[in-house]
């Protein structure tokens, strides 16, 4: 059974970071794309970030572009999204999805994680 | 403001048929396959259809996907009280990110 767990949500102040990771299990992690989408309250999905299945592609939003970073550890088969220099409209459910397709073309994200939560505030 | 074009709601009474238009650009519909995923409230969203017209495993044939130049359509049939929710459509973009529609919230009367 195919399992993506999200951890490292939180409340932070504007100017801070957090790191959030998704442990995934149940399929060969290393062969898979894997994507950061985030909801804010609401509102509708928005893509943040993409990492391709061994890591040396990776592509973010204009939004977060310096100030996130998305990486993985396929020995540990886990993916991270590392974030700085937050905002408040950063706030939001972030979830990872597991990627699946012959060629970017073709993706799709066939496993979506439960979401984590991160909230920027003073 | 969404790159893929959704209408904000549709709604329709049991039993009935319901379409939902996605409108995008030759950047991205144009020339990529497209997904749709059902977002039940308070859930992660689920994979409806893939590569413009496939249903993965479990998935009834009551939802179809179809895509023509750069619009693509969902369509559910036999709608279901449990269909109520929020469904969006994606794809690859050329200019290297993944993009979404913002999404239609389905009711069904």
């Amino acid at each position: 059974e195919v399992q993506l767990l999200e951890s490292g949500g939180g409340l932070v102040q504007p100017g801070g970071s957090l790191r959030l990771s998704c442990a995934a299990s149940g399929f060969m992690f290393g062969y898979s794309a894997m994507m950061w989408v985030r909801q804010a309250p609401g509102r509708g999905l928005e893509w943040v970030s993409i990492i391709s299945d061994t890591g040396d592609k990776k592509y973010y939003t204009d939004s977060v572009k310096g100030r996130f970073t998305i990486s993985r550890d396929n020995s540990e088969n886990t993916l991270y999204l590392h974030m700085n220099t937050l905002r408040a409209e950063d706030t939001a459910v972030y979830y990872c999805a597991k990627g699946r397709g012959a060629t970017w073309s073709h993706l799709h994200f066939d496993y979506w994680g439960q979401g984590a939560l991160v909230t920027v505030s003073s | 403001q969404s790159v893929l074009t959704q209408p904000p709601s549709v709604s329709a009474a049991p039993g009935q048929k319901v379409t939902i238009s996605c409108s995008g650009t030759s950047s991205n519909i144009g020339n990529n396959y497209v997904s749709w995923y059902q977002q039940l409230p308070g859930i992660a969203p689920k994979l409806l259809i893939y590569e413009n017209d496939k249903r993965p495993s479990g998935i009834p044939d009551r939802f179809s996907g179809s895509k023509s130049g750069t619009s693509a359509t969902l369509g559910i049939t036999g709608l279901q009280t449990g269909d109520e929710a929020d469904y969006y459509c994606g794809t690859w973009d050329g200019r290297l990110i993944v993009v979404f529609g913002g999404g239609t919230k389905l009711t069904v009367l």
